[in-house]
């Protein structure tokens, strides 16, 4: 099993729709959550770190329930420019800062 | 912000020669560097995690005698695939953890893309 998961997509939508992606990772030991931003041929960029409690920044809000080890990203009002790779992230416990990364979900915004 | 350059962005080389990628960060020291590679259509995969001032600690199944990794300095780390196959043809970013930053925040480099031929 993965240590990360996501469904790949790709999740094909129009502009200004809602979109949500899944993360589940495996190991409880996780310590610390992000999403990612991997535009094509290019290196990932941080998008937003995720908290217990919940977290939004402008039209994209992170939610993490630790006790079904699930993440998840909710882009409001999709802009063209959203189309990209969202990565899902998770750091251990005790591994020095180590990033385990999903393996992506696509997303393409049409107009 | 915190700036990671790699050089070079693109490289082709012939089977059995050596490349050598280098990773800087260019406005902060980084005490620890990570080196990833990515396929296309694949994640991210940790090669390996270079420390300054010692040895790299290798993934499970990365050959560390094939990918020779030196941190010599706070602000560099490079990336040697030793006679390389048309195998290890892939994207490899590498990122870097500003010492002393209590979070675990990395910067990313822009990537190397290795074509072996």
């Amino acid at each position: 099993r993965k240590e990360v998961e996501q469904d790949p997509g790709p999740f094909n939508v129009p502009e200004g729709a809602t979109v949500a992606f899944n993360c589940t990772y495996s190991n409880s030991a996780s310590q610390s959550f992000f999403w990612y931003r991997q535009d094509c041929r290019k290196e990932p960029k941080l998008l937003m770190s995720v908290y217990s409690s919940g977290n939004e920044d402008g039209r994209f809000t992170a939610q993490l329930n630790r006790a079904s080890q699930y993440i998840s990203l909710l882009i409001r009002d999709s802009k063209l420019s959203d189309s990209a790779t969202y990565l899902c992230v998770v750091t251990l416990y005790n591994q020095g800062g180590k990033l385990i990364f999903g393996q992506g979900t696509e997303l393409s915004v049409k107009p | 912000g915190a700036v990671v350059s790699q050089h070079p962005s693109r490289v082709i080389c012939k089977s059995g020669t050596s490349v050598k990628i280098e990773c800087r960060s260019l406005d902060f020291q980084a005490t620890t560097m990570f080196w990833y590679r990515q396929f296309p259509k694949q994640s991210l995969m940790l090669m390996a995690t270079s420390n300054e001032g010692s040895k790299a600690t290798y993934e499970q199944g990365v050959e560390k005698d094939k990918f020779l990794i030196n941190h010599a300095s706070l602000t560099l780390s490079t990336l040697t695939v030793t006679s390389a196959h048309p195998e290890d043809s892939s994207f490899y970013i590498c990122s870097a953890h500003a010492t002393g930053d209590s979070s675990y925040e990395q910067y990313f480099g822009p990537g190397t893309r290795l074509t072996v031929t």
